[in-house]
């Protein structure tokens, strides 16, 4: 089966600060596609990002980046000279091998409450 | 903002009731999925519609069902509703067989009385 942890329930930082997401997650598939969605209060969920598990590369998009080690399942999220507009529910999903990296199949994390004060 | 328009934003139904809800999909998109989001929870995966046909279903029992129409647009209706059944309904548009992401509908709220 698989599973996607989020620890931090909620994180408070205050703007400018760096911030790491956690997300640690659970498969017995050698194929499968790890994202990350911001939700913001309005509730549609806005793709951040899409990682297959083939590509351990990190990324870097502005102020956002990202860490995938398959060596710990981890896929951490971190945003640098936070914002008050970065506050949201940030949520770490992971694919079944089948789904092709599309939105079908997901497992979510809980998700991780991102207040940054200004 | 996502082309992936949801109707109605909010709803209110009573226990034992049925209730429909309606997803218009991203234009150029073939396939569609809905989820079910508690409070305070992750988004949880009901079933895909692709070719106006079921393409794999998460952990949901049989009372909830879907349609997808020739234009791609989706219906989830939701037989004998529950208390529990009170949530955000999500659904996201995708092209199969495509590497482009999917968009999320801002979704429809729904609580059971």
């Amino acid at each position: 089966a698989q599973k996607v942890t989020q620890a931090q329930t909620e994180i408070s930082v205050v703007e400018k600060e760096d911030v790491t997401l956690d997300c640690v997650y659970e498969t017995r598939d050698t194929t499968y596609y790890l994202f990350w969605y911001k939700q913001p209060p309005s509730g549609e969920l806005v793709f951040l990002i899409r990682r297959n598990s083939f590509d351990e590369q990190n990324e870097i998009s502005g102020r956002y980046s990202w860490n995938f080690q398959k060596s710990t399942s981890s896929f951490n999220f971190t945003i640098t000279a936070s914002q008050v507009v970065d506050s949201a529910v940030y949520f770490c999903a992971l694919s079944d091998p089948y789904s092709g990296g599309g939105a079908d199949g997901l497992t979510f994390g809980k998700g991780t409450h991102l207040i940054i004060q200004p | 903002e996502t082309g992936v328009t949801q109707s109605p934003t909010h709803l209110i139904k009573t226990r034992g009731q049925q209730v429909t809800l309606r997803c218009s999909s991203q234009s150029g998109h073939n396939t569609v999925s809905w989820y079910q989001q508690a409070l305070g929870q992750g988004p949880q995966f009901i079933f895909q519609y692709y070719r106006e046909e079921e393409n794999g279903r998460g952990n949901f029992p049989p009372r909830f069902s879907g349609l997808q129409f020739p234009n791609y647009s989706s219906e989830l209706n939701v037989n004998a509703l529950e208390l529990d059944d009170s949530a955000l309904y999500l659904c996201a548009s995708s092209h199969e067989g495509s590497e482009t992401e999917a968009f999320f509908g801002q979704g429809t709220r729904l609580t059971v009385v």
